[in-house]
């Protein structure tokens, strides 16, 4: 099966910067999303990691630890509209053709 | 606009009933997977079709059915309703049977269904 953790609730400072983690375990790992979901929204695509190390994108950063089973999420220069959940999701390599998503993280960006 | 359609938008109805769920995939997308969210709680993957197939089946309920027709769009029936199944409902294409590695998924916009 799969498990994946995040924090529930994380709370930041406009223009300040937050990573949101996310642990993982699952079979034949083949890939880790970041997605952005406003409340009652669809989620919207931020990031893809497959291989180590971070993937960088404007003011949003996605890194990876496949051996650590670990991803986080770096949003710098904070602005009220981040103010979100940010869902992390992890696709398998066979099997399953469906991403398994993680419960969220909702971000509260406060002035 | 994703361009993955779901119909309709807001939905309320009564307990015991049966109501239908639709979506139209993005262009050129062979592929569905419907999601359930319920309040605080993540996407659970519930049913993936692929160019009219059955793919993959995930925690869908047995009151719960989903087939992709010829042209691609997919329903989603929910049937002898409970409260507990209140929850928005996502719809999501791919051009082929699996998450891209450029975005993963389109989301359609969602259905929230009430159940009263």
């Amino acid at each position: 099966g799969q498990n994946i953790d995040q924090p529930t609730e994380m709370t930041a400072t406009e223009g300040a910067i937050v990573q949101i983690n996310c642990t993982y375990q699952t079979s034949g790992f083949n890939g880790l999303f970041w997605y952005q979901q406003h409340a009652g929204e669809a989620p919207t695509f931020l990031s893809y990691n497959v291989l180590d190390g971070l993937e960088e994108k404007g003011r949003f950063s996605s890194f990876l630890s496949r051996s650590k089973g670990y991803s986080y999420l770096l949003l710098k220069e904070l602005q009220m509209k981040d103010s979100a959940s940010y869902l992390c999701a992890v696709r398998r390599e066979t099997g399953a053709n469906n991403l398994f998503f993680g419960t969220g993280t909702r971000l509260t960006v406060i002035p | 606009d994703s361009g993955v359609t779901q119909t309709p938008k807001h939905l309320i109805t009564a307990t015991g009933q049966r109501v239908t769920l639709r979506c139209s995939p993005r262009s050129g997308d062979l592929s569905v997977y419907w999601y359930q969210q319920s309040l605080d709680q993540g996407l659970q993957f519930l049913i993936q079709y692929y160019n009219g197939e059955e793919r993959a089946k995930g925690n869908i309920l047995e009151r719960f059915s989903a087939q992709q027709f010829p042209d691609l769009h997919s329903e989603l029936n929910l049937s002898s309703l409970e409260l507990g199944d209140s929850a928005l409902y996502f719809c999501a294409s791919t051009p082929w049977g699996r998450p891209t590695d450029n975005y993963g998924y389109t989301f359609g916009s969602g259905t929230r269904l009430t159940v009263v």
